[in-house]
């Protein structure tokens, strides 16, 4: 039983076009989080959502459109998307809100824009 | 601000010791340590609250100095499994629930 589950694992897609990453958790955590990480393991916060609120959005261009319908679910919307955005994405949560409990992260989705 | 991992890359052989060290500019809250396998999401290992705390967790152990800003994790007599990518991720002070990961430290077990 998968604890942060993350959909698509893969995505392969030209430049220019639309694509959404679900994310579900079912730890009861009230933290959810996107994380990028680049070809170099470079792994920077995006945003983070406690309770559905936006807590945390890392100056990432706003064609990266974040959802959360309800604390157990974080997607992420790419629009017009760009060579720079291929990398794996990594959805994770964590209990609590504040400061940063353990993160539990899913498995990534590996995201390729030709 | 990005914390600074130190070495980029070692290489053991098995039983061997090692030490990565993470320091950042900034007054931090808190450390976490992470390790992640080729092809794999990062696991969480330990995270460090308070000014000259360590931890252990099998033999995998990290220490946490307040005052330098700064945070060591030592690997003791290496296993094999203990290969992948350690990342410290930090916390600053007043910018709670923002962890920031260093660029990770490469390492590799050898038999």
């Amino acid at each position: 039983d998968t604890a942060v589950s993350q959909t698509p694992k893969y995505l392969v897609t030209q430049m220019g076009n639309d694509k959404s990453i679900k994310c579900e958790q079912n730890l009861g955590h009230d933290t959810m989080y996107w994380y990028k990480q680049d070809s170099k393991k470079f792994l920077k916060i995006m945003f983070s959502y406690n309770n559905k609120e936006l807590i945390i959005n890392e100056t990432v261009p706003n064609r990266f459109s974040p959802k959360s319908p309800d604390k157990a679910h974080l997607n992420l919307h790419i629009n017009s998307l760009e060579l720079g955005d291929s990398a794996v994405y990594f959805c994770a949560s964590s209990r609590g809100q504040g400061n940063t409990g353990e993160l539990f992260f899913g498995e990534g989705s590996r995201l390729t824009v030709l | 601000q990005q914390p600074v991992q130190s070495p980029q890359a070692v290489i053991l052989r098995e039983g061997e010791d090692a030490v990565i060290n993470c320091s950042s500019s900034k007054a931090l809250y808190s450390v976490h340590w992470y390790r992640q396998k080729h092809g794999e999401a990062p696991v969480f290992l330990m995270i460090l609250l308070k000014g000259g705390e360590q931890k252990g967790h099998d033999k995998i152990s990290a220490s946490f100095n307040e005052k330098k800003q700064q945070s060591s994790l030592y690997l003791t007599a290496s296993q094999l499994s203990y290969s992948g990518t350690y990342f410290c991720g930090t916390e600053n002070i007043g910018q709670g629930g923002k962890l920031i990961f260093g660029q990770g430290t490469e390492l590799s077990v050898k038999p």
